[in-house]
């Protein structure tokens, strides 16, 4: 099945710097790649997603990047906020294209 | 829209007992439900996959008499932690994925902490 690899596991910054979380997938044919935010005890909340037949997508200061050929793609935050600060995961879908198979995560502390 | 309700929100049960969790789409039909484990600072990981009006699918590890999922709706479907034990405790979570909707969405419950003592 399919299996995601995320790192890194924490990443510290200080506010203003940019933040980048990278994760590889297993399954070629997997298509759909969303990233959420975790706050401790909360459910995740979709912050963006990309489908496989786009390279990139940009929502305000969030960014994520795809390559297929790779089989990785990235999320990318820039002029972080301590707001920002929180636990990340990125997703693909599994082999039948419904439930989602998540990274291990990382822990983002955005330092002012 | 798109709201995903769970209940309890938290339940503390002792050694043996069963403990039930049900997960709601208030405003929308879902044919599919999931439900994912959530230990202390790790990932998310699949339980099952819940079909309205068919057997779940577990994943590879998880003990399907142990972990009892009933989608008998398709705003409803439960989970039931029969026999529960101290390494039970986490947080189980559930995702809807709207009948109506695109081939991607799902939304996700807010949690259910279970503490087995």
């Amino acid at each position: 099945g399919e299996n995601v690899e995320q790192h890194p596991s924490t990443l510290s910054v200080q506010e203003g710097d940019s933040a980048v979380i990278k994760c590889t997938y297993s399954d070629s044919a997997s298509n759909y790649f969303p990233w959420y935010k975790q706050e401790l005890g909360k459910r995740p909340q979709l912050i963006i997603d990309i489908r496989s037949n786009v390279g990139e997508k940009k929502d305000q200061r969030i960014a994520v990047t795809l390559n297929k050929t790779a089989k990785h793609f990235s999320l990318h935050i820039t002029e972080t906020q301590p707001e920002d600060s929180a636990v990340y995961f990125c997703a693909a879908h599994n082999q039948a294209g419904t439930a989602l198979i998540f990274g291990k995560g990382t822990t983002l502390s955005v330092s002012s | 829209g798109a709201v995903v309700s769970q209940h309890p929100s938290w339940v503390i049960c002792k050694s043996g007992t069963s403990v039930k969790i049900e997960c709601r789409s208030l405003d929308f039909q879902a044919t599919t439900m999931f439900w994912y484990r959530q230990f202390p600072k790790q990932s998310l990981m699949l339980m099952a996959t819940s079909n309205e009006g068919s057997k779940a699918t577990y994943e590879q590890g998880v003990e399907k008499d142990k972990f009892l999922i009933n989608h008998a709706s398709l705003t409803l479907s439960t989970l039931t932690v029969t026999s529960a034990h101290p390494e039970d405790s986490s947080f189980y979570i559930c995702s809807a994925r709207p009948l109506a909707g695109g081939p991607n969405e799902q939304f996700f419950g807010p949690g259910t902490r279970l503490t087995v003592l």
